[in-house]
């Protein structure tokens, strides 16, 4: 069982359409992280909340950390085709935990 | 360039083999990591190291070998290879704590026949 739970597992768009993925826990965090991985490379950190009920905002991402620190959403405002990859999320316990990821692909 | 590099970066080996996988970082950071990359798994820690010659194990650490006698150094061996250790493998650094955010390498494609 995962301690991060991600939804959906899969998503596939078309260009111009908007998306949340889901980062659920039973468990608080101090702080969560994402992280954006493509083919072949890395996951590369997109954003870090520290604060419960904080929202920051990366150009079309907007990312939110719950009020009680146990969960986060990452919404993509008209998608594009360069969104495509697996979306990691990342929970600070002591050590960094993370959930299976959302692997979005976005059609032209 | 500054940054993490991990070779090789496809393996291809047999089951009971010694396998060493190598990952090197030129920013001089504390902490170093070594993830696996399992479809329905996402990332799961196998060792991390705090500072030279400091290892602990992570999530899954049975049939890894780690060692870190210099900072910019972490090879993650794999004493007897099994079918179940094929994988993707990841190295990571990080500043000071081991809740800052990580720097990844791109990843070892190890498959053991």
């Amino acid at each position: 069982t995962q301690l991060l739970e991600q939804s959906p597992q899969f998503l596939s768009i078309q260009e111009g359409e908007n998306l949340t993925v889901y980062c659920n826990s039973s468990s608080v965090f101090s702080s969560l992280q994402w992280y954006r991985q493509e083919p072949g490379e890395g996951p590369v950190l997109l954003v870090t909340v520290v604060t419960g009920g904080e929202v920051k905002k990366l150009k079309r991402l907007t990312f939110q950390f719950g009020d009680a620190r146990k969960d986060s959403s990452l919404h993509i405002t008209a998608a594009q085709p360069g969104d495509t990859g697996l979306y990691l999320c990342a929970g600070v316990r002591g050590k960094l935990v993370f959930g299976a990821g959302t692997i979005l692909r976005v059609k032209s | 360039d500054a940054g993490i590099t991990q070779s090789p970066r496809y393996k291809i080996t047999e089951t009971g083999r010694q396998v060493t996988l190598m990952c090197h970082q030129t920013w001089s950071h504390s902490y170093m990591f070594w993830y696996r990359q399992d479809l329905g798994h996402g990332l799961r820690l196998i060792y991390y190291s705090a500072a030279a010659d400091i290892t602990d194990k992570g999530e899954v650490p049975d049939g890894y070998v780690v060692s870190r006698s210099k900072t910019e150094n972490f090879p993650l061996t794999l004493e007897s290879a099994t079918r179940s250790q094929t994988s993707v493998y990841f190295c990571a650094s990080s500043e000071s704590h081991s809740n800052q955010p990580q720097h990844f390498g791109d990843g070892t494609r190890l498959s053991i026949l």
